[in-house]
């Protein structure tokens, strides 16, 4: 089991409230990750990071944004929940090492939140 | 358009049986190939890899195949149990990017009944 947890695990929000969903790792590892799941879909990458300070978007825009202030926690805030972004998040981390090559690595995932926005 | 396809999307088999997953891609240039198995409300958590060079990789009941020239990877469970009720999702990576994009499939969701 790996040492990666998020809170909430569910969160049922009106719309236009601004949440903070936590991510927070034990295992030191550099490289985070949130994940955007809808049901009988494929995860789409919403935003990464290196390491600390280092925050990029990825491939599936996303109106949330991240913070990596220290290596264990990376949190995704939405400033104004919409219906719209009802879905699943899920958080991972790797291990980011220099002299590997960075497609090798296994990326941990933490048991998601359930977000539903009325 | 999704660059790794899962099939069947859904599978329901009875406890002991066997089954067999399969996943094709369009990946390119190939790096290597995870499934994941992901229970409901949970985290994917790794089963197995496999890069350009492997064929094949077992974790204990599970064992996955690869085949790189035709872009098509399985995953044989045997003997099952109620415990392997899970979505099983392919995970196809690129080297042609530092990060090392990972590419999804949308999973097989499969049942096992007693």
């Amino acid at each position: 089991e790996a040492d990666i947890y998020q809170t909430p695990r569910y969160l049922v929000i009106g719309t236009g409230k601004k949440i903070t969903l936590e991510c927070s790792q034990t295992m030191g590892h550099d490289k985070m990750y949130w994940y955007q799941q809808d049901p009988g879909m494929e995860l789409h990458l919403i935003h990464y990071s290196y390491g600390v300070n280092s925050t990029e978007k990825g491939d599936l825009s996303s109106e949330s944004t991240v913070s990596r202030i220290r290596t264990e926690h990376f949190p995704l805030t939405l400033e104004s929940a919409r219906p719209s972004h009802t879905s699943q998040y899920l958080c991972a981390s790797s291990e980011y090492a220099q002299d590997l090559p960075a497609s090798t690595d296994t990326q941990y995932f933490g048991p998601g939140t359930r977000l539903t926005v009325l | 358009k999704n660059q790794v396809e899962q099939s069947p999307q859904s599978l329901i088999i009875l406890e002991g049986k066997n089954c067999t997953l399969q996943c094709n891609y369009t990946v390119s240039p190939f790096s290597n190939l995870r499934w994941y198995k992901q229970d409901t409300g949970r985290g994917p958590v790794s089963l197995t890899i496999m890069t350009f060079s492997e064929n094949t990789k077992s974790n204990g009941r599970y064992t996955a195949t690869l085949d790189a020239d035709t872009k098509q990877s399985s995953l044989h469970i045997t003997a099952s149990q109620l415990s392997d009720s899970a979505s099983y999702i392919c995970v196809v990576t690129d080297r042609g990017s530092t990060l090392g994009r990972l590419y999804f499939g949308r999973g097989t969701q499969l049942t096992v009944w007693p």
